[in-house]
């Protein structure tokens, strides 16, 4: 069973950029079918797209993001990381990292997310 | 303010039939397929209907999913107390190179 897994500091600092891997077991992220991914969730709020990546290390974003997003992959380790950088308080959110399954167009598979606060 | 539309809160009593939409436009909906994801309390989104229509293995057949034009629907008929969580449809937009985007969630109540 595909499980991912979220890990990073729960606390950033404004003006400071947020890091986030995911840890992907029981299947390979260098699987040709599949994104790996990045949504995000503000406190009582919706989700948002912020990014994903091939495990070639094609990446995409979301625009309003972008200038601020960097999405990496490690083959090696089976993981893909998140930079959020100049963070706000408007970042603090659950961060959920997911796959994409190309074919289907969908989000198939989430990790169980990770709350990060930005706050001195 | 979300890409996609839904009603923010949606009820129904056990074994009605409720339905939540989705409105978009040609970029989003209109040209891409509807993905319908369930959340309840305090627990990560599952994905619950894909390709407009397609239940993944385990989704009881209670839930079904439609689409027509830049619009979508998530029914769910019979409805039990465990439905009662947050629903969000998603689908990919080809505006500016392409993205990902989320309806704002539709709250579900079961009374």
């Amino acid at each position: 069973q595909l499980q991912l897994q979220e890990s990073g500091p729960g606390l950033v600092k404004p003006s400071e950029t947020l890091s986030l891997t995911c840890t992907v077991s029981g299947g390979s992220i260098s699987s040709s079918s599949y994104y790996w991914g990045w949504i995000r969730q503000p406190p009582g709020k919706g989700l948002e797209w912020i990014g994903s990546i091939y495990y070639s290390g094609s990446s995409y974003y979301n625009p309003s993001l972008k200038s601020r997003v960097t999405i990496s992959v490690d083959t090696s380790k089976n993981q893909f990381s998140l930079k959020l950088s100049s963070v706000t308080a408007a970042d603090t959110a659950v961060y959920y990292c997911a796959r994409t399954w190309i074919q289907l167009e969908t989000f198939d598979y989430w990790g169980q997310g990770t709350l990060v606060t930005v706050s001195s | 303010q979300s890409v996609l539309t839904q009603p923010p809160s949606a009820s129904g009593t056990p074994g009605q039939r409720v339905t939540i939409s989705c409105s978009g436009s040609s970029s989003n909906i209109g040209s891409n397929t509807v993905n319908w994801y369930q959340q309840l309390p305090g627990t990560a989104p599952k994905l619950l209907i894909y390709s407009n229509n397609q239940r993944p293995s385990g989704v009881p057949d209670r839930f079904s999913g439609s689409k027509s034009g830049t619009s979508a629907s998530l029914a769910i008929s019979g409805l039990q107390s465990e439905d009662e969580a947050d629903y969000y449809c998603a689908a990919w937009d080809d505006s500016l190179n392409g993205f990902w985007v989320f309806g704002g969630g539709t709250k579900l109540t079961v009374l």
